[in-house]
């Protein structure tokens, strides 16, 4: 069974940096074509995905946020960091991390999602 | 920049009613397309992928049809369970969402 949990600050101040980790269970980020993304929600929004980072180590940001954002897989491959810099009240959202899967023939998707973690950022 | 645009906001119907729910890509994406649902308080839940495949335990009464640009999500037979928020989601680059469909009793 997969699951996936987020941890890490719920409050912070502008511009300081959020650092993230996802911790995960029932699956290897060492499988061709799983990934860990991130993704998060401000308060009645959809949706907003983030970043991804791939079985391989290769990594993809959202480009109009890539300049502050960092995603990495620990050396043991059993969680996921992601940072945000320079946060601003507009950042505040729930942030969930989930798994990527490759559907071979029809594209990858985010079947598992954790249960998100709400960051409130303060001026 | 790459969007979705998702009609309508909201819709009202009765248990047993069918609903459509369409998505627009504002460019072409094959067949890589996502729906889920959303239920207050929780995570997205992955309902359709592929734009037509049904993933692993979500009920029949889901279909989703499309390519390219347009997209559409049929719930038929809605049951009280269904009443949540709907977002597509495309998956041909950098996974944006519509701005979502939020359906409601009547």
């Amino acid at each position: 069974q997969i699951t996936l949990k987020e941890s890490g600050p719920t409050l912070l101040k502008s511009t300081q940096t959020l650092t993230l980790t996802c911790n995960f269970s029932g699956f290897s980020l060492s499988t061709s074509g799983v990934g860990v993304g991130w993704i998060r929600q401000s308060p009645g929004r959809a949706p907003e995905w983030l970043a991804v980072v791939y079985w391989d180590g290769d990594n993809r940001y959202l480009p109009s946020l890539h300049h502050r954002l960092t995603i990495m897989m620990d050396s043991s491959k059993d969680h996921v960091v992601f940072r945000m810099t320079n946060m601003d009240p507009v950042d505040t959202a729930t942030y969930y991390c989930a798994h990527r899967k490759t559907f071979y023939g029809s594209g990858s998707y985010y079947d598992f999602w954790g249960q998100g973690i709400l960051v409130t950022v303060s001026s | 920049d790459f969007q979705m645009a998702q009609s309508p906001s909201s819709v009202s119907a009765s248990v047993g009613d069918s609903v459509t729910i369409t998505c627009r890509a504002s460019q072409g994406i094959g067949t890589w397309l996502a729906w889920y649902q959303q239920k207050p308080g929780r995570a997205p839940k992955l309902l359709i992928y592929g734009a037509s495949s049904l993933q692993s335990g979500v009920p029949s009464r889901f279909r989703g049809s499309g390519s390219e640009t347009d997209f559409t999500l049929t719930i038929s037979n809605l049951q009280p369970e269904d009443f949540a928020t709907y977002y597509c989601q495309q998956a041909n680059g950098f996974y944006a969402f519509g701005q979502g469909t939020r359906l409601d009793i009547k």
